[in-house]
């Protein structure tokens, strides 16, 4: 069965970096686009990034353009975000999912990273 | 690419139809629209891809119509469990975008 486990989350100083991985297991990784989702305490679900199964295309949302960068490792099936510059207001659970038809078909269970001094 | 979802809260009872709506600040390609529930403390789930084709799994009282710039959800004979947070999802050329939500409650 497909499944999806975040990891690396945790409280984080502002303007200090983190990176989130995501391990994928019971499918064929190396077929699927990704995606990272986050949700802020409370609040709703906020698209963070894509990338395409080859990682040759990534493409962010505008509040996380040019401070994270997803990438992936086929050969580990392993999904990635690193995030720099972070604000309070990236204070969030972190989740990864697959990329369906035009959906994000499964997801994890998420990482709560909390920006905070 | 703007989505509002409305209700913002439904509350029923089990045994009752919902009915939820969402409306996109652009027309695009039906094929582009999904549903998903959310339960505290759980991940989304899948429930419609394409407005109108359930993800595996999900049971036929939910059902999703809808094309151009309006989509509806919805659930029929509510069960316990459909108490929950439903997001709207229009996808993009290079990007998601989610509707802020409507809760459903008993």
């Amino acid at each position: 069965q497909v499944q999806l486990v975040e990891s690396g989350g945790g409280v984080v100083q502002p303007e200090k970096s983190l990176r989130l991985s995501c391990a994928a297991s019971g499918f064929t990784f190396s077929t699927f686009a990704m995606h990272w989702v986050r949700q802020a305490p409370g609040k709703g679900l906020e698209w963070v990034a894509v990338i395409s199964f080859d990682g040759n295309e990534e493409y962010y949302g505008d509040s996380v353009k040019g401070r994270f960068t997803i990438s992936r490792d086929n050969s580990k099936n392993k999904l990635y975000l690193q995030m720099k510059s972070l604000r309070a207001e990236d204070t969030a659970v972190y989740f990864c999912a697959r990329d369906g038809r035009w959906s994000a078909d499964y997801w994890g269970q998420g990482t709560l990273v909390t920006v905070s001094s | 690419i703007v989505l509002t979802q409305s209700p913002g809260t439904l509350a029923l009872s089990p045994g009752e139809r919902a009915t939820l709506s969402c409306r996109t600040s652009q027309s695009d390609n039906s094929n582009y629209f999904a549903w998903y529930q959310q339960k505290p403390g759980q991940a989304p789930r899948l429930l419609i891809f394409g407005a109108s084709s359930r993800a595996t799994g999900i049971p036929d009282r939910f059902s999703g119509s809808g094309s151009g710039t309006d989509f509806t959800l919805t659930i029929d004979r509510l069960e316990p469990e459909d108490f929950a947070v439903y997001y709207c999802q229009q996808y993009g050329r290079s990007a998601i975008t989610f509707g802020q939500g409507t809760r459903l409650e008993i």
